[in-house]
């Protein structure tokens, strides 16, 4: 594809229920992230993959939020018993591999706006 | 610790007029500065890296490691300028996360 696919584009549940996401990258891009755009809290990283090194989870506010990311592609951000706090727009970017000491641009896809009930 | 503040949550500026937002960052390290625009509708995206030192739109942004500053600016501003902007950060060694601040609505009125 042109460019990072999510899906699905919306999602609404309700509370207590578990959600995954869905995250398609650019074809060869090594690195994948994942970020939270929130009200009031702006755009925050969540956790991200760097080909098959194991991934940074810093940004993971709570222990029902995890990741993983198949065959160093796809990857699905999974959010158990979701609370209403859970609520926002989730973005996934990748990157291509760096070569030298700048990092590569991110690019990102749509996002997938949740909504908790 | 990483930190990005742009102070200005709203701008609004005439077309024509010079237009700067504002960006300061702190970083123990040596940074990557970027401007990320998201127009109505579209999917966030990278105008420019303090790295390229280039201009794009009509926008440059020049990296003041003195001041912490990373200002964007635009001599004269277009209706299709309005937009929300994203300055951000990372550090400068390999694929690692952006750290970004709250955002500034910019908007061009006619």
């Amino acid at each position: 594809g042109a460019g990072v696919s999510q899906s699905p584009s919306n999602k609404v549940t309700e509370k207590g229920k578990d959600v995954e996401l869905r995250c398609d990258p650019i074809s060869g891009h090594t690195a994948l992230y994942w970020y939270r755009q929130s009200l009031g809290q702006g755009l925050e990283f969540l956790i991200y993959f760097q080909g098959n090194s194991a991934p940074d989870k810093s940004g993971l506010p709570s222990d029902r939020f995890s990741a993983e990311r198949t065959g160093g592609s796809v990857s699905t951000l999974t959010i158990q018993r979701t609370q209403q706090e859970d609520s926002a727009v989730y973005l996934c970017a990748s990157s291509a591999k760096t070569g030298g000491r700048s990092n590569q641009p991110q690019h990102f896809g749509d996002g997938t706006r949740l909504s908790i009930l | 610790a990483q930190r990005v503040t742009q102070p200005e949550k709203l701008l609004s500026v005439f077309k024509g007029a010079p237009v700067e937002l504002k960006c300061n960052y702190s970083y123990s390290g040596s940074p990557e500065l970027f401007w990320y625009v998201q127009y109505s509708r579209q999917r966030l995206q990278l105008l420019l890296r303090h790295i390229s030192r280039e201009s794009i739109k009509g926008f440059t942004a020049d990296l003041n490691k003195g001041e912490t500053s990373f200002h964007l600016k635009k001599p004269f501003a277009q209706e299709e300028d309005s937009a929300m902007y994203y300055c951000a950060l990372s550090g400068s060694e390999g694929a690692q996360k952006l750290v970004f601040g709250q955002g500034t609505r910019l908007t061009i009125n006619p």
